[in-house]
């Protein structure tokens, strides 16, 4: 397996565009998770779904940001406009279906987002 | 509410020593925790986890984690330091109950430094 999946890796944009990222969980993980790390605020949860649909966005810092899960295989986070301290490391983490909320979450390489 | 606090940001030991990474949580319900390692510019791996189970948990890497209830921790040990041992690591919990589906609060890090 290839494990979860993040495009892009690495994106730099000056403030005020838009950004999307996204993210593949891995094939047949039915819960995916959207996280933001930075040295300020660590590690966050933004936003998550079961079955493709968002089960708690309570973390999403602002309506600036937005995410999609249009399908059990894709999900989108999307921030617009960007601000340049929306600069971080944003993961993607699926954990697989009918498992525990015990279980491992699979965590993706990461984009790191850098805003100018 | 939930939370985890990792006594130290930074650790240093010797190649061989002794590794101890802090962890104390705060939990109203009895908690699931774990220990995550993330390596410089790759996303979270899970080294083990406490599931209500044995309060002593190996991991991967010759890792281990015990839950002390009546000292609420549940720090990460490992006998024998190696320099590929040298990562961030983290603890995090979460708990039965409601809709959490898995959802992990993450303690702040702590970035173990191994020398030769």
């Amino acid at each position: 397996d290839a494990g979860v999946i993040q495009s892009p890796r690495h994106e730099v944009t000056e403030m005020g565009q838009e950004v999307t990222l996204r993210c593949k969980p891995i094939s047949g993980h039915n819960s995916l998770f959207w996280y933001r790390q930075t040295m300020m605020r660590g590690l966050e949860l933004l936003i998550y779904f079961n079955n493709n649909v968002p089960i708690d966005d309570s973390g999403m810092p602002e309506d600036r940001f937005s995410a999609k899960m249009p399908n059990a295989s894709f999900s989108t986070l999307k921030i617009q406009p960007s601000e340049p301290r929306d600069s971080a490391v944003y993961f993607c983490a699926s954990i697989p279906s009918g498992s525990g909320f015990y279980n491992e979450q699979f965590f993706g390489p990461g984009t790191r987002l850098t805003v100018l | 509410a939930q939370s985890v606090t990792q006594l130290g940001s930074h650790v240093s030991v010797s190649e061989g020593a002794l590794v101890l990474l802090r962890c104390n949580y705060s939990s109203s319900v009895p908690p699931y925790l774990f220990w995550y390692v993330q390596y410089p510019n790759q996303g979270l791996q899970l080294l083990l986890k406490y599931t209500s189970a044995a309060t002593l948990v190996k991991g991967i890497n010759g890792f281990e984690a015990e839950f002390k209830k009546s000292e609420t921790s549940f720090h990460l040990t490992k006998p024998s330091a190696h320099m590929s041992d040298a990562a961030e690591y983290f603890c995090a919990v979460t708990y039965a109950g409601g809709t959490s589906y898995g959802k992990l609060t993450f303690g702040q890090g702590t970035i173990l430094t191994v020398h030769p």
